[in-house]
């Protein structure tokens, strides 16, 4: 069965500076989703993307943050310059039509 | 404004025995209902989904979620525990059946005993 893959899997990096998350997914999905997840916290939409542009963002996705779809395959997170409370379980999805979301394994970003 | 309540963030069971994880959601539309699952270090993969038609809805793995309206309610069921199941568990709900996002609950921890 087809899989949305992220890498890396797991990411450390320093306060301030910038990070890219990767996923490829599934190839004749159109609709494109971040979803984070904060240690002991509930799992949060960040971003939607549709048509090589952001259908829907929440309040946490401010101007740190960026996404893209580079080429045909990957659609990536990018975070400007990173703090300590961006530290969490980073989840891509997509979706084709109305069939329900489909995961990634998720990356997951310390920030020190 | 919609969002989800899950009871629990643990529960322990022993193998064979009844699983029963809560799901209370608010929601200022009919809603679409989902539970995740996220095995360890995988991503969250659909069990079932609500979207209006029965209301007893069947999944994978042998779970079931029963909607009610009257309670605002979305349990997950299963009649008898295997090892396998432990994960953590996440019930989400949607205002449509996939067009707009996902509001999940916390997660509950599935624990599962010999």
């Amino acid at each position: 069965e087809p899989e949305v893959t992220q890498t890396p899997s797991h990411q450390v990096t320093q306060m301030g500076q910038e990070v890219i998350l990767r996923c490829v997914p599934i190839s004749n999905h159109l609709y494109f989703y971040w979803y984070r997840q904060i240690l002991g916290q509930k799992v949060e939409f960040l971003v939607s993307f549709y048509n090589n542009e952001i259908s829907e963002k929440s309040e946490i996705f401010d101007d740190q943050f960026s996404v893209e779809r580079p080429d045909g395959s990957n659609f990536t997170l990018k975070i400007r310059s990173t703090k300590l409370e961006d530290s969490a379980m980073y989840f891509c999805a997509s979706r084709q039509g109305n069939s329900p979301l489909h995961f990634g394994n998720g990356t997951r970003l310390t920030v020190t | 404004a919609q969002s989800v309540t899950q009871l629990g963030s643990h529960v322990s069971v022993s193998e064979g025995a009844l699983v029963l994880l809560r799901c209370n959601y608010s929601s200022s539309v009919p809603p679409y209902l989902f539970w995740y699952v996220q095995y360890p270090n995988q991503g969250l993969q659909l069990l079932l989904k609500y979207t209006s038609a029965a209301t007893l809805v069947k999944g994978i793995n042998g779970f079931e979620a029963e909607f009610k309206k009257s309670e605002t309610s979305f349990h997950l069921t299963k009649p008898s525990a295997h090892m396998s199941d432990a994960a953590e568990y996440f019930c989400a709900v949607s205002e449509n059946s996939g067009y707009s996002t996902l509001t999940f609950g916390k997660g509950t921890m599935l624990l599962v005993s010999p």
